[in-house]
């Protein structure tokens, strides 16, 4: 069965500093791939989709996802956070137009 | 562009009563997707459209959800009674197939 695995429940790291967020997936054939941030209260925005190409993908809000077939994952990173990053981190894959979820990543931002 | 409109935002009843949540998707999307989301995880399909075609409703609890897409635009998802482990976050979410959800802002219930 497909599964997303998000191995982190949360994770804290100081403004400005580096951030990668790990995702690990199952899935039988080339996956389709997502990240969303979800702020408090809020819906799930997209931050970037991987279909098909170049393996490392950019998105919105300076991150960036690298596709890794051998490894089944799909790591969100982000080269210096910002306090506004502060949010629950969502990974998926698209399952014959299901979205199977990750449980969430939530990420803490320190002064 | 409008986004999803989901509405209420929040919505507060007591067990055994109803409710029903509404949502309009982006214009043009023909699929709709009906989420439950509890506190700290993620989302869990409750169903999705194709149009006005429920394709997969495997997740709905048939005993007291149900839900509509009449003429394959907005979409109404309606709990009739409402139980106390209903209380969750209610997501709506809309796509072109084979492409990316976008979504709404939730609907926030608490059955007391």
């Amino acid at each position: 069965a497909q599964s997303v695995t998000q191995p982190d429940i949360h994770i804290t790291v100081s403004e400005g500093a580096s951030l990668e967020l790990r995702c690990n997936y199952s899935y039988g054939a080339t996956p389709y791939l997502f990240w969303y941030v979800q702020s408090p209260g809020q819906g799930l925005q997209l931050l970037l989709k991987y279909f098909s190409g170049d393996t490392l993908v950019q998105g919105i809000k300076g991150f960036e996802a690298e596709f890794k077939r051998s490894q089944s994952s799909f790591n969100l990173r982000k080269p210096s956070v910002h306090w506004s990053d502060a949010a629950e981190y969502f990974c998926a894959v698209d399952s014959n137009y299901q979205l199977i979820w990750g449980a969430g990543t939530k990420l803490i931002i320190k002064p | 562009e409008a986004g999803v409109v989901q509405s209420p935002r929040y919505k507060i009843i007591e067990k055994k009563q109803p409710v029903a949540f509404w949502c309009n998707p982006i214009s043009g999307h023909n699929t709709l997707y009906w989420y439950r989301q509890n506190l700290g995880q993620g989302p869990e399909l409750l169903i999705r459209y194709e149009n006005e075609e429920a394709v997969d409703d495997s997740q709905l609890p048939k005993d007291r959800f149900s839900a509509e897409r009449l003429k394959g635009v907005d979409s109404t998802l309606k709990i009739q009674p409402a139980e106390l482990g209903d209380s969750a976050v209610y997501l709506c979410a809309s796509s072109l197939r084979g492409k990316e959800a976008f979504f709404g802002q939730g609907t926030r219930l608490t059955v007391v």
